[in-house]
């Protein structure tokens, strides 16, 4: 496979639930970031790994939990979400961190439509 | 906060036809890029414009990164149903935050 995949596409999940989602790219980038993406809210960062190393934490609640093992994959651990949490959830990666040069190109995932019952 | 404002948020037009969408800020960024992403796909970078009153040409789009850097403008020329998707901006090395902002997107329909 090439690019930036994420399962699961789908996911529906009670409050009380843990579940993960999961990254993998195939372009041996550097870095790789967690975004949400509301109905009705701009692309919102949530979490930037650069070289394997959290460099960036938006403000997300601890309900979220990050984990990058390798550069290659990266989780998202959800645990006990609330309904607004409801939304796509998308994966990038880049080949360095891309607000070191601000023009990198960042390559995203297809997304997990998440919803929360 | 920043606040990356594009227009309109939703646009219809029928194939063949011309449209522009708009992205504004208060903030400078060093750098803009502009993004499509089609239903169940991610977003895919089209551009990057990095110098003040740049013009950049890819087939029927014309994008244009304002003088002051804080504002930038996608021009679609004859549209066509592929083209159909949301159309996102996105700032880099805002003087006050080292986050990439992403603009609040143009929705836009092509009609054959």
């Amino acid at each position: 496979e090439t690019g930036v995949t994420q399962t699961p596409r789908h996911l529906v999940m009670g409050m009380t639930n843990k579940k993960s989602l999961k990254c993998e790219q195939h372009l041996g980038h550097n870095a790789m970031y967690w975004y949400k993406q509301s109905a009705k809210k701009p692309l919102e960062l949530m979490f930037v790994y650069n070289f394997k190393e959290q460099t960036e934490n938006n403000s997300v609640p601890s309900r979220f939990s990050p984990e990058c093992p390798n550069s290659s994959h990266l989780f998202l651990h959800l645990h006990t979400l609330q309904p607004e949490d409801s939304a796509l959830y998308l994966c990038a990666s880049s080949p360095e961190w891309v607000l070191a040069s601000g023009t990198d190109t960042q390559y995203f995932g297809p997304g997990t439509r998440l919803t929360v019952l | 906060t920043q606040l990356l404002e594009q227009s309109p948020q939703f646009l219809s037009i029928q194939e063949g036809e011309n449209l522009t969408v708009y992205c504004n800020s208060s903030s400078v960024f060093s750098s803009l890029q502009w993004y499509r992403q089609e239903p169940g796909e991610g977003p895919v970078l089209l551009v990057t414009v990095v110098t003040g009153g740049e013009v950049k040409k890819l087939k029927r789009l014309t994008f244009q990164f304002g003088d002051a850097r804080k504002d930038s403008s996608l021009h679609i020329t004859a549209a066509q149903p592929g083209d159909t998707g949301l159309y996102l901006c996105a700032g880099a090395g805002s003087y006050n935050t080292d986050k990439l902002i992403f603009g609040t997107g143009t929705r836009l329909q092509v009609f054959p």
